[in-house]
């Protein structure tokens, strides 16, 4: 089983509300990441979880809070977005790098945020 | 840094033409090299990936093999269908580096 789950697929919010988007793996993977695609761009990396704790933060405000609550699950909890947030978000997994290999991640399918 | 060329798109074939996207890279490490195909609407999935020099991934149809002199991972197909319409990321990551580096892209629209 390779899937990465993401919920919810779908997400209008407006500039004061407070939302989460949520994604989970069963694959035993220990590294989980945030992407944020924009149309028509390659996905740009948010946030990395290796081992449940923060590993990387790629400058992201403070608005987009990451929770790695254990080894399958990851969310980000959105508070006070702008319009320029409005994109696709995608959640990702993969097994951590190991001495000689660096291996793939798997996405999700995303979910489509519109913040008004 | 780590960075990935790809060609520029977006491309347009008939069905059941040749089909070859080219991704050149550059990195700080030896990569590990990936394709990822996005369809409309949905996040990307892992097409093939190689993981040393002269290897070739292969799936549905596609191959890239890593070429390390040319520092190339170009994608090929024999023969596109129109089920293969969809945007196409060359990408590479590098052991100890968690990130993944992605081309800008390549949209493939395939007309019957």
């Amino acid at each position: 089983d390779t899937e990465v789950t993401q919920t919810p697929k779908h997400l209008v919010m407006g500039m004061t509300n407070k939302k989460s988007l949520k994604c989970e793996q069963h694959m035993g993977h220990r590294a989980m990441y945030w992407y944020k695609q924009k149309a028509k761009k390659p996905p740009e990396l948010m946030f990395v979880y290796s081992y449940e704790k923060l590993s990387i933060n790629e400058s992201v405000p403070s608005r987009f809070s990451p929770e790695c609550p254990n080894s399958s699950l990851l969310n980000l909890h959105l508070h006070a977005l702008q319009p320029e947030d409005s994109a696709l978000y995608l959640c990702a997994s993969s097994q951590d790098s190991d001495r000689d290999i660096s291996y793939e991640q798997y996405f999700g399918p995303g979910t489509r945020l519109t913040v008004t | 840094g780590d960075s990935v060329t790809q060609m520029e798109g977006p491309v347009t074939l008939s069905e059941e033409a040749f089909l070859t996207i080219n991704c050149t890279y550059t990195a700080t490490g030896y990569p590990s090299l990936f394709w990822y195909v996005q369809y409309p609407g949905e996040g990307l999935q892992l097409l093939l990936k190689a993981t040393k020099a002269d290897d070739k991934g292969s799936n549905k149809g596609f191959e890239a093999t890593y070429r390390k002199e040319t520092t190339s991972f170009h994608l090929e197909k024999g023969s596109v269908q129109v089920s293969d319409s969809a945007v196409y990321f060359c990408a590479l990551s590098v052991i100890g580096n968690e990130k993944l580096t992605f081309g800008t892209g390549t949209r493939l629209t395939i007309i019957p």
